[in-house]
């Protein structure tokens, strides 16, 4: 099946500095890319949807000039963290569908787990 | 707007012992419905996609079902590597969203 991976697989940072988050389509074009965010022992919140070559379409209350995604290729799309503060530490994980397997079936990334100190 | 409610929040089985996984929804025009499973610190892996009331779909000693209010994923005699947290979400008419439940915590014990 389609894989899609993500880097770093953990990052710890300072208070006030920024994350970048890859994650990319292996062995597939990825048109859309999906940005979820994961709180212990809570549901997966989609943060933002990004197609490439366009802006990405955030969620209500999610803010976009603090949560940065850039879909410049068909296989890549980053997630920069802006000014990380010790609430934005979560699960991050990417989803991407895949247009030759319909467009029904999600395939997500192995997520990033970002903690802010 | 969307809901999804998965019970119980936990489950513990003897290792052979059967039981189901519970998936209530509210959507407003049901595009599909998705079972995932997670490990802990991984992404979810895709189990199954339903798409209309009565539909049934298996994989190995997993069998999901579909109503027009809720979804079961019945598990029979599973087996330790079964332990994970299965996931449900629903997808609605006109967008690619997926709206995920809180997820079901299930351990099999040897």
């Amino acid at each position: 099946g389609a894989v899609v991976s993500q880097h770093p697989s953990w990052v710890i940072c300072k208070s006030g500095t920024s994350v970048k988050i890859e994650c990319r389509s292996l062995d597939f074009q990825a048109t859309t890319m999906f940005w979820y965010r994961q709180f212990p022992k809570q549901s997966l919140m989609l943060m933002a949807t990004s197609n490439e070559g366009s802006k990405a379409t955030y969620e209500q209350g999610v803010e976009k000039d603090k949560f940065l995604i850039n879909h410049a290729s068909l296989t890549l799309s980053t997630l920069t963290v802006t000014s990380a503060h010790p609430e934005d530490s979560s699960f991050y994980i990417c989803s991407t569908t895949w247009e030759g397997r319909g467009r029904d079936e999600q395939f997500f990334g192995p997520g990033t787990r970002l903690t802010v100190l | 707007e969307d809901q999804v409610t998965q019970s119980p929040e936990a489950l513990r089985l003897q290792e052979g012992e059967s039981s189901s996984l519970n998936c209530s929804y509210t959507v407003s025009g049901l595009r599909g419905l998705f079972w995932y499973r997670q490990d802990p610190g991984k992404g979810p892996e895709f189990l199954f996609t339903l798409y209309s009331a009565g539909e049934e779909k298996e994989k190995e000693r997993l069998k999901a079902t579909l109503t027009k209010k809720e979804s079961f994923l019945h598990i029979t005699a599973p087996k330790p590597e079964d332990s994970a947290t299965y996931l449900c979400a629903v997808q609605g008419d006109g967008n690619e969203k997926l709206t995920f439940g809180t997820g079901t915590r299930l351990t099999i014990i040897p």
